[in-house]
């Protein structure tokens, strides 16, 4: 069964803390993603992946780094988080290939940044 | 960038009628898609439509897709208590992006 799982569910950080979301997938996709969800601005991609070893730019990185150790694994790093980082966070992992056009979504992270 | 937005913000249906979500895009794209989200869940894929394709079904669900308006569409027939959920399309180039949503009530 496809699974893109998430940890933690829910975080609080302190501003100026670091802070690491984990993303993990069993649909051996190539390709990762990282959105961030804030009412009235539907799903923005702050980040994604090809493929092991690679991370890209998605719109709004700034604040962010990703990193893709493995096929199965990618991590979303706040490395001085601020209040404004504040939001329910997303990972998904999907093939768009000929014969592939499957994308799943994680359940999601809470993050509240005091 | 917001290169994919629904066209209205919310719509209100009684179980069994049918309805229609909008959504125009900015760009030229390889694919379309449409996902739903339910209240305290991740969004779930509904239908994927490519560029070269004019209509895809999934059961109750019919997107169409107008490359030349930049435009698409997904119908729900026979809406059921359980369609309530925010509609989103998404433009597929090199990353899924998304517009803001329509958020569906279906009442009983």
């Amino acid at each position: 069964e496809a699974a893109v799982t998430q940890s933690p569910r829910n975080k609080v950080a302190v501003t100026g803390g670091k802070v690491t979301l984990s993303c993990n997938q069993t649909n051996n996709h190539n390709n990762m993603y990282w959105y961030r969800q804030d009412t009235g601005h539907g799903l923005r991609l702050i980040h994604y992946s090809y493929g092991a070893g690679s991370t890209e730019k998605g719109d709004i990185p700034d604040g962010y780094k990703a990193s893709r150790p493995s096929q199965e694994n990618f991590s979303l790093i706040l490395e001085l988080a601020t209040p404004s980082q504040t939001s329910v966070y997303f990972c998904a992992s999907g093939d768009l290939g000929l014969n592939q056009d499957t994308q799943y979504f994680g359940p999601g992270t809470r993050l509240l940044v005091l | 960038s917001q290169l994919a937005e629904e066209n209205l913000w919310a719509l209100s249906v009684h179980e069994g009628e049918s309805v229609t979500v909008n959504c125009s895009y900015k760009t030229s794209i390889t694919a379309l898609q449409w996902y739903r989200q339910k209240s305290g869940e991740g969004p779930a894929q509904l239908i994927l439509i490519r560029s070269n394709e004019r209509e895809k079904r999934n059961g109750r669900l019919r997107a169409t897709l107008d490359t030349s308006s930049q435009s698409s569409s997904l119908s729900i027939t026979a809406t059921r208590c359980e369609d309530t959920a925010v509609y989103f399309c998404a433009t597929d180039n090199n990353a899924p992006r998304f517009g803001a949503g329509t958020k569906l009530s279906v009442k009983p």
